[in-house]
């Protein structure tokens, strides 16, 4: 699976859209982008995945390049809920048996 | 609909002893993963089941093991437990592999302590 290149920490308003980047320069046509996040001490949540078409569910969006190089998440109206580490992968569906989780972007929404 | 739950949520041992940890999968799913999370690092991919079967392992020592039930069910067992086992342990379920774009959903976890 491809590697991905997350900033180590963000600061967002609370209302205020949180847009979350990762760079997966080297993903293959089969990888998916999937985000998770973990917010302290507690499971992993899944939060959306894409292929190359712009995605977006209750949660989120997930606005990824044509290039497929690199995506952003959008959290449109960050709450003090949304403090977590978020973590971006590339997932071959052919061997989606494990995940790996790099060290991803530690997002505080602040008052 | 219920999610992954994991049993216990909490749990001391000692250097030496064995330890069992459960999890019961998303109803309809069929695969299950183990993952260990030590504090401050990230997740690291323990085993993978579906169907009954172990299909993956990651790079841990043989006293890693576990197994899945018939109603796909799992456990993970650590036989005689290093202090570097203390982690967090977390379990996630999928549909069958065969599926495309399988989302995995965790469960809240297993602390374990090795004193």
């Amino acid at each position: 699976d491809a590697k991905t290149t997350q900033p180590p920490s963000m600061d967002c308003a609370e209302g205020r859209a949180a847009n979350l980047p990762c760079n997966h320069s080297t993903i293959s046509g089969n990888e998916y982008v999937y985000w998770y996040r973990q917010i302290h001490s507690q499971g992993p949540q899944y939060i959306i995945h894409g292929l190359k078409n712009n995605e977006t569910n209750e949660m989120a969006s997930l606005i990824i390049t044509e290039d497929r190089k690199s995506s952003t998440l959008i959290l449109p109206h960050a709450t003090l809920r949304d403090t977590a580490v978020y973590y971006c992968i590339a997932v071959s569906t052919g061997t989606a048996s494990k995940l790996t989780f790099g060290t991803g972007t530690r997002l505080q929404v602040t008052l | 609909e219920a999610g992954v739950t994991q049993s216990p949520t909490h749990l001391i041992k000692t250097r030496g002893q064995q330890v069992t940890l459960r999890c019961s999968p998303i109803s309809g799913h069929t695969s299950v993963y183990w993952y260990q999370q030590a504090l401050g690092l990230g997740l690291q991919f323990l085993l993978w089941y579906d169907e009954g079967e172990e299909r993956n392992r990651g790079n841990f020592p043989p006293r890693f093991s576990g197994r899945q039930f018939p109603n796909y069910s799992s456990e993970l067992n650590v036989n005689a437990l290093e202090l570097e086992d203390s982690a967090l342990y977390l379990c996630a379920s999928s549909r069958r592999q065969r599926e495309a774009k399988n989302i995995q959903y965790f469960g809240a976890g297993t602390r374990l302590s090795v004193l």
